[in-house]
């Protein structure tokens, strides 16, 4: 049983377009990371929320974090193409044990 | 280096034979995690390792699979008898806390003919 599910699973968009994808759980963060992961490399942290409700900004990123702490969406404005990479996202819940669970990622490609 | 360094970064090998892959994680970090990604996917979770103890091993797929961390420093993931089946990248991240960011080495992708 996965216990983040990512949606959109692929996305593939054209320069200048704007994307949302999600990330869902039945359970409760204690806290969600999305990270970034570009083929041949390991992800890399984009940021981290906490607070229920809460939204981050990074440049033409912007991350919102449930108010139930149980899902979180990440917003593209105007993608480029070194936007193209996996999306991950990651939390630990009071089920996961010492475990930072992963979901499945969201696969984006941007084209010119 | 600075980063979490993991060696080799590619290894083929035959169905049966044993593996040992290795990670040097940034000094400091007390936190270490194991995780493989099959092509295209998420990462599933191993083991984590808080100094040199386990207390979360439950990712481990089989009792082929063993891991240890010496130092609290570099830690060895060994498969045994390896199954096509092990095919995937391994990935090793480490952490200053549990919670916290986990900085990941590049992978060690193991092909297993």
């Amino acid at each position: 049983t996965q216990l983040l599910e990512q949606s959109p699973q692929f996305l593939s968009i054209q320069e200048g377009e704007n994307l949302t994808v999600y990330c869902n759980s039945s359970s409760v963060f204690s806290s969600l990371q999305w990270y970034r992961q570009e083929p041949g490399e390991g992800p890399v942290l984009l940021v981290t929320v906490v607070t229920g409700g809460e939204v981050k900004k990074l440049k033409r990123l912007t991350f919102q974090f449930g108010d139930a702490r149980k899902d979180s969406s990440l917003h593209i404005t105007a993608a480029q193409p070194g936007d193209t990479g996996l999306y991950l996202c990651a939390g630990v819940t009071m089920d996961s044990g010492y475990a930072l669970n992963f979901g499945k990622g969201t696969s984006l490609l941007v084209t010119p | 280096g600075a980063g979490v360094s993991q060696s080799p970064s590619n290894k083929v090998t035959e169905k049966g034979k044993d593996v040992e892959l290795r990670c040097d994680p940034i000094s400091g970090h007390t936190a270490l995690y194991w995780y493989r990604q099959s092509l295209g996917q998420g990462l599933e979770f191993l083991i984590y390792f808080q100094g040199n103890s386990a207390p979360d091993k439950s990712g481990l797929p089989s009792d082929r699979f063993s891991a240890e961390r010496t130092g609290g420093s570099v830690s060895t993931l060994t498969i045994q008898r390896t199954q096509q089946e092990d095919s995937a990248v391994y990935l090793c991240a480490s952490s200053l806390q549990r919670t916290g960011e986990l900085f990941f080495g590049e992978g060690s992708r193991l092909t297993v003919l």
